[in-house]
């Protein structure tokens, strides 16, 4: 159980388009969500945390028109990159927690977002 | 938060050997802890975690244990196999709180 899916797994565009990645909550309703950045041998670091049915929570330095979050449902939250630039390309990891559970986070398998 | 290093550890061992993986976190406040293992090009996996008012846990073949006096957390992992390379990340958060703060990682390695 606690399948978590994230969609797609490699994505190339080129500059200046805008890119969605989906993450879905498959067997279990997802309270929160979270977005995570993570460059090459590095830690995760969080982007932002949504609650469904709310607004984002961006962590400092994350900008929120850059980094479009929606979270409408109770399985489904998706990252829009808006006007991609090479330097927004990295590895992307969404994760989800449940109400009952809210320390234990599901992660997805990750998004590479390479921008041309 | 997050927590971001620039470079990564490495623990290399032999196929058998028994490995340790080492972390220091970062708030003394915090009182539930869990170990990731990240493969390459994946997300991370759950692999164990101990609440604060234990200080050894154990699962299958993986012990974690926590002192709290000197905020560190280790992961032992028993008869290290070749499938058990990856990067290994502990993160730290307090109970009922839903954000994790995640160590630098250590990069495990296991020559056959």
């Amino acid at each position: 159980g606690a399948v978590v899916s994230q969609h797609p797994s490699w994505v190339i565009c080129k500059s200046g388009t805008s890119v969605k990645i989906e993450c879905r909550s498959l067997d279990f309703q997802a309270t929160t969500m979270f977005w995570y950045r993570q460059f090459p041998k590095q830690s995760l670091m969080l982007m932002a945390t949504s609650n469904e049915g709310s607004k984002a929570t961006y962590e400092q330095g994350v900008e929120k028109d850059k980094f479009l979050i929606n979270h409408a449902s109770l399985t489904l939250s998706t990252l829009t990159v808006t006007s991609a630039h090479p330097e927004d390309s990295s590895f992307y990891i969404c994760s989800a927690s449940q109400a009952l559970a809210k320390n234990i986070q599901y992660f997805g398998a990750g998004t590479r977002l390479s921008v041309l | 938060g997050e927590s971001v290093g620039l470079h990564l550890p490495t623990l290399s061992v032999q196929e058998g050997d028994n490995s340790i993986i080492n972390c220091a976190y970062s708030n003394s406040a915090s009182d539930y802890f869990i170990w990731y293992k990240q493969e390459s090009g994946k997300g991370p996996q759950f692999i164990i975690d101990i609440r604060s008012n234990m200080d050894k846990r154990q699962g299958q073949r993986v012990t974690v244990l926590l002192n709290k006096t000197v905020k560190h957390l280790s992961l032992q992992i028993a008869a290290t196999q070749p499938g058990d390379s990856a990067v290994y990340f502990c993160a730290e958060t307090l109970s009922g709180y839903s954000t994790l703060t995640f160590g630098k990682g250590t990069m495990l390695l296991v020559s056959p």
